[in-house]
């Protein structure tokens, strides 16, 4: 079974400064999809970036980029320019590509980011 | 366009008792994904519905029920309900089925068990 794990329940960065976000998972799989989630105290989770496993370029939106290692199966959100908007719990998410996505997406405990103003 | 609307927002139940959650997805989008999301924990994945059949299914008891209709809404059922069954239930849509097809939430329907 596939795990997702983020060692860091909580994380204080300073507005307009960067912070880096910590995920790493495990799997045998070679093919597969990886995300980062935002959950503000809304509760309604945002797909933030999204990685396919056979792509080597690390995804970029905007001030959110990930770096991926597939060798090391780690997988860090770093936010540029923190905005208060940007408060919320984060996931990192994992979904085989085998399976034609019928396994669901494997949740991480999340990483509590407080921007401080 | 509106997204994935979840009904309803809160719910209070007893111990035994069943519950009903309802899901419309997003216009156009054939798959819906539930979620369930204890306090302090990433959500687990409990079902994944794709033109009306179950395509996955979690780790979870057979209390757990759910089914997609020909409009793509979604239900789900749980019986016999527990104390620890209290959660945040999330539904997601998707316009496929696949893997790489990113998923969009709805609000969630917050479930209290007494």
């Amino acid at each position: 079974a596939q795990t997702v794990t983020q060692s860091q329940p909580e994380m204080s960065v300073q507005e307009a400064e960067t912070v880096t976000l910590s995920c790493t998972y495990d799997t045998s799989e070679s093919d597969y999809y990886l995300f980062w989630y935002k959950q503000p105290p809304s509760r309604q989770m945002i797909l933030v970036i999204r990685q396919e496993a056979y792509k080597q370029q690390n995804a970029t939106e905007n001030r959110f980029s990930v770096n991926f290692q597939k060798a090391a199966k780690s997988f860090s959100l770093k936010i540029s320019d923190s905005q208060l908007g940007d408060a919320a719990m984060y996931f990192c998410a994992y979904r085989p590509y085998s399976g034609g996505g019928a396994d669901g997406l494997t949740f991480g405990k999340g990483t509590h980011l407080i921007i401080q103003p | 366009d509106a997204g994935v609307t979840q009904s309803p927002t809160h719910l209070i139940k007893t111990r035994g008792q069943q519950v009903t959650l309802r899901c419309s997805p997003i216009s156009g989008h054939k798959s819906v994904s539930w979620y369930q999301q204890v306090l302090g924990q990433g959500p687990q994945f409990i079902f994944q519905y794709y033109e009306k059949e179950e395509r996955g299914r979690g780790n979870f008891p057979d209390r757990f029920s759910a089914r997609q209709f020909p409009n793509y809404s979604s239900e789900l059922n749980v019986n016999a309900l527990l104390l620890g069954d209290s959660a945040l239930y999330l539904c997601a849509s998707s316009l496929g089925g696949s893997g790489n097809q990113p998923q969009h939430f709805g609000d969630g329907t917050r479930l209290s068990i007494l």
